[in-house]
């Protein structure tokens, strides 16, 4: 049961131009979405997140935008560079149950800037 | 100065052995986390301890066993090792009533059970 996907396992954009990571959810009790950016062999580093009562939320070339009625989000880079190649993973938390107390992650997107 | 540390970095074991991997957090958090990616490399939860307790225990199996002395450390003992429990471990910590600060996350431990 994977309450957050993110369907495209790779992306490769030239230098420069922009970076578009989507993520999809099914739980509706999800009150905040974070993207995490992971190279090999280290953790995942928070990158920026976005509460459920925004629609948007910018930190310098990244922005996340969040469409609460198609259950949707995107992370947007610009301008990618290529020490933006990494694996992001778009991750979700909030509801019932002891649920503020974890996060869901979506499988990750791999992003390959080339230069 | 690393915030969350994790050893070993890596771990090979033969199957039906006993392992810990420790984890320590300087950030004065108060939440404490283990995760698992599987080969598939999908990012799950197995346990999350608030303040030393057990909040989350996310279906794992009791050959699992977390311990959290104090809030900033939270260990994982993991018995009768098998080859399905190959796997990177990664600890993570943050401070409840914070959600979008997200967490903070070691280096991974990569275990090998052969």
């Amino acid at each position: 049961d994977q309450q957050v996907k993110q369907n495209s396992p790779s992306l490769s954009v030239q230098e420069g131009r922009i970076s578009i990571l989507n993520c999809d959810y099914t739980n509706s009790m999800f009150d905040y979405f974070l993207w995490y950016k992971k190279y090999p062999a280290e953790g995942p580093t928070f990158l920026i997140s976005i509460s459920s009562i925004k629609d948007k939320n910018e930190d310098g070339r990244f922005t996340v935008f969040l469409n609460k009625s198609a259950k949707h989000l995107s992370l947007h880079i610009v301008p990618s560079q290529p020490g933006d190649s990494a694996v992001y993973f778009c991750a979700a938390s909030g509801g019932a149950g002891g649920s503020n107390y974890k996060l869901t992650f979506g499988k990750g997107t791999l992003l390959t800037v080339n230069p | 100065d690393t915030a969350v540390s994790q050893t070993p970095k890596y771990l090979v074991t033969q199957m039906g052995n006993d392992k810990s991997i420790k984890c320590e957090q300087n950030l004065g958090h108060d939440t404490m986390y283990w995760y698992k990616q599987d080969s598939k490399k999908f990012l799950k939860i197995m346990f999350s301890y608030n303040n030393k307790e057990l909040i989350i225990n996310e279906t794992v199996p009791n050959r699992f066993s977390p311990k959290s002395p104090d809030k900033a450390h939270l260990n994982l003992h993991i018995n009768s090792l098998e080859l399905g429990d190959s796997a990177v471990y990664f600890c993570a910590s943050s401070s409840t009533g914070t959600p979008n600060y997200g967490y903070t996350f070691g280096s991974g431990t990569r275990l090998t059970v052969v």
